[in-house]
């Protein structure tokens, strides 16, 4: 089955770029998302790109996907301490119909 | 509004009660889902349904027993579970089955198993 990967935890400065990456082994992957849990709360959905995208942007945030390689990131720039939470990367499978998460990075903005 | 919503917030069960999760969403979605999510780590699959009908079973216990009465309503019904069962409960919805649209989660039950 899919396997995607993430780094554990992130640490930034406020106003700094936070650069958060995942990996995943299945390429006929269509789209890709990226969530962001706070603490006791559900998973927000921030952006998602699909496979025949190399970037997109939204406000602060912008997704590269190197399809050659399976790597995804996402970019935040001028984090804030709002932007605190854990972060999952998420791949949908070939019939459209299960996700499957990384484990998460916990990002933490230090003022 | 993309709003899915959960009741209860928190849920706190014996290991002889029976209990429901509901969820609920107003956006016309086809496809609804629950996940279970253990402290520090990913939600994990539990069900899928598309228009209605059961389409993924991920070989869940049968202590849990989906239920979708109508197209916005989504229920999981909770019997004789095991102090392991203990996670943080999501739902979700997308909408249409099958194409990989984006799902939209709820902010989750919150079950603690005595």
């Amino acid at each position: 089955g899919e396997d995607v990967e993430q780094s554990l935890f992130l640490s930034v400065r406020e106003g700094d770029s936070s650069v958060i990456n995942c990996t995943y082994t299945d390429s006929s992957s269509t789209y890709l998302y990226w969530y962001k849990q706070e603490p006791g709360a559900g998973l927000q959905l921030l952006t998602y790109i699909f496979s025949n995208m190399d970037m997109k942007q939204d406000q602060r945030l912008t997704v590269l996907l190197n399809k050659k390689d399976k790597h995804l990131s996402l970019r935040i720039a001028d984090t804030q301490t709002g932007d605190s939470a854990i972060y999952f990367c998420a791949v949908i499978n070939n019939a459209g119909n299960m996700l499957t998460f990384g484990g998460g990075t916990r990002l933490m903005v230090k003022p | 509004d993309t709003e899915v919503t959960q009741t209860p917030k928190h849920l706190v069960m014996g290991m002889t009660n029976k209990k429901s999760l509901k969820c609920e969403q107003h956006m016309g979605h086809r496809a609804m889902y629950w996940y279970k999510q253990k402290a520090k780590k990913p939600p994990e699959l539990m069900f899928v349904y598309s228009y209605e009908k059961l389409s993924i079973n991920e070989s869940v216990p049968s202590r849990f027993s989906p239920e979708c009465p109508n197209s916005s309503l989504l229920n999981l019904h909770l019997h004789a579970l095991q102090p392991e069962d203990s996670a943080l409960y999501l739902c979700a919805s997308s909408q249409f089955p099958n194409r990989g649209d984006e799902q939209y989660f709820g902010p989750g039950t919150r079950l603690t198993v005595t």
